[in-house]
């Protein structure tokens, strides 16, 4: 099983701050996806295949990375933004998620 | 507009078992693998089984094999999950996301709660 750590678990941004949130996978996985969850709602595709933008989000979001490093960047933190963000793997099963960084408006 | 709707969840006691099914609409379901996941009360997120457009193939999670069967009925739209032997752990929100390979749409989620 290929195991995927998420970091921070936890972390603040300011309006305007850029942010980076990291998942790494303990085997090398092709793609890697990103969701985003509010409270009380089911998650949501935000990128997939590691840099393609789900339809609706906004540009200053970005994904990069490759093998077992894989990393989500906010360009320019607002305040709609804070939400928890969960990587997923489907490059082998069983697949996995990331356990999550939930990111909090400073 | 692709909408998943699931239902079947509830209270039920340890040991007993539940379906679930989840009914798709606004694409060709019969073309798309479909997956279960669920989320434990302020947990993250658990993939726990697939199931190929045609049934021809079907995955699940240690966690499950063997207890959770997955299928699906073409003609009706519905993805189901059958849940036997349910353990406390087991305790979740559900839900039916379309693949194959990463899920783009999801329903709003069944809540099965297993608790004597």
């Amino acid at each position: 099983e290929i195991v995927l750590t998420q970091s921070p678990t936890t972390m603040a941004a300011s309006p305007g701050e850029k942010v980076t949130l990291t998942c790494r996978a303990s085997s090398s996985v092709t793609y890697m996806h990103w969701y985003q969850q509010r409270s009380g709602t089911s998650p949501k595709l935000w990128i997939y295949e590691t840099s393609k933008l789900a339809s609706g989000i906004p540009n200053r979001f970005s994904g990069s990375g490759s093998g077992t490093s894989y990393s989500l960047t906010i360009n320019s933190m607002e305040t709609e933004d804070a939400a928890t963000y969960y990587c997923q793997q489907g490059s082998s099963y069983p697949y996995t998620f990331g356990a999550g960084t939930k990111l909090e408006l400073k | 507009e692709v909408q998943l709707v699931e239902s079947g969840g509830g209270l039920v006691k340890p040991g007993s078992s539940l379906k679930l099914s989840c009914v798709a609409s606004g694409f060709t379901f019969s073309s798309y693998g479909m997956h279960w996941i669920r989320q434990a009360p302020k947990k993250g997120l658990e993939w726990i089984t697939l199931i190929y457009y045609d049934s021809s193939n079907k995955y699940y999670a240690d966690s499950v094999k063997g207890r959770f069967t997955i299928s699906r009925d073409n003609s009706k739209n519905t993805l189901y999950l059958e849940m036997n032997s349910l353990r406390s752990e087991d305790t979740a929100m559900y839900y039916c996301a379309k693949g194959p390979f990463w899920f783009a749409y999801w329903g709003q989620g069944t809540l099965v709660t297993v608790s004597s």
